[in-house]
């Protein structure tokens, strides 16, 4: 099945600098690759997917990038803002079968004003 | 507004006790996943449904069974609870389909003594 790798496991940074999120997965068969953030008491919430088709999306202060060779992709946010604070996940689902989400252990990112 | 409801915010059950998690979802999905969220092991799937009456088991089913006798309604059943099951739980919906969203509950947090 797929295993997917997230690092670092917690990240400080100061308000305005940014801020790096890698992950890598091991099933060549995923081509969904969502991330999702969770604040203080609430379920995680999509932020931002990329698909194995493309090798870059942005949104606003938000990036991800795909590198389907090495099998890594990250999450990149700019200008960083203390409400960016939260748990962040990456996760990996493959094409077929019954497209079963895989989650990495999540990064603690603390923004400090 | 999409939403993915799950009965109980916070359960203290004792250990043997068979304990019932509920979830729902309005948005007519035919996937319905349990996650269990432990620090520094990020979100691992316990069992998930993609029809009614249809349950598949996820990474880590021991101790736990699953219902799904409508489409909006998800149960998790902790058979006979133990002090390991302590953990937060968190249901989640999804369209069937490729590259669809995975919307979650707020989770339960569930402690068991």
């Amino acid at each position: 099945g797929e295993n997917v790798e997230q690092h670092p496991s917690t990240l400080s940074v100061q308000e305005g600098d940014s801020a790096v999120i890698k992950c890598t997965y091991s099933d060549s068969a995923s081509n969904y690759f969502p991330w999702y953030k969770q604040e203080l008491g609430k379920g995680p919430q999509l932020i931002i997917d990329i698909r194995s088709n493309v090798g870059e999306k942005k949104d606003q202060r938000i990036a991800v990038t795909l590198n389907k060779t090495a099998k890594h992709f990250s999450l990149h946010i700019t200008e960083t803002q203390p409400e960016d604070s939260a748990v962040y996940f990456c996760a990996a689902t493959p094409s077929g079968g019954y497209q079963k989400v895989t989650f990495g252990t999540g990064t603690k990112l603390q923004v400090i004003p | 507004d999409v939403k993915v409801t799950q009965s109980s915010r916070y359960l203290v059950k004792r250990t043997g006790e068979k304990v019932f998690l509920e979830c729902v979802q309005d948005m007519d999905h035919e996937n319905m996943f349990w996650y269990r969220q432990d620090p520094g092991l990020g979100l691992r799937l316990i069992y998930f449904s993609y029809d009614v009456k249809m349950k598949e088991k996820g990474d880590i089913p021991e101790g736990y069974s699953v219902s799904r006798e409508k489409k909006e309604r998800f149960s998790l059943i902790l058979e006979s609870a133990s002090t390991n099951q302590t953990s937060m739980y968190l249901c989640a919906s999804r369209r069937q389909g490729q590259n669809t969203e995975a919307f979650f509950g707020q989770g339960t947090r569930l402690t068991v003594v």
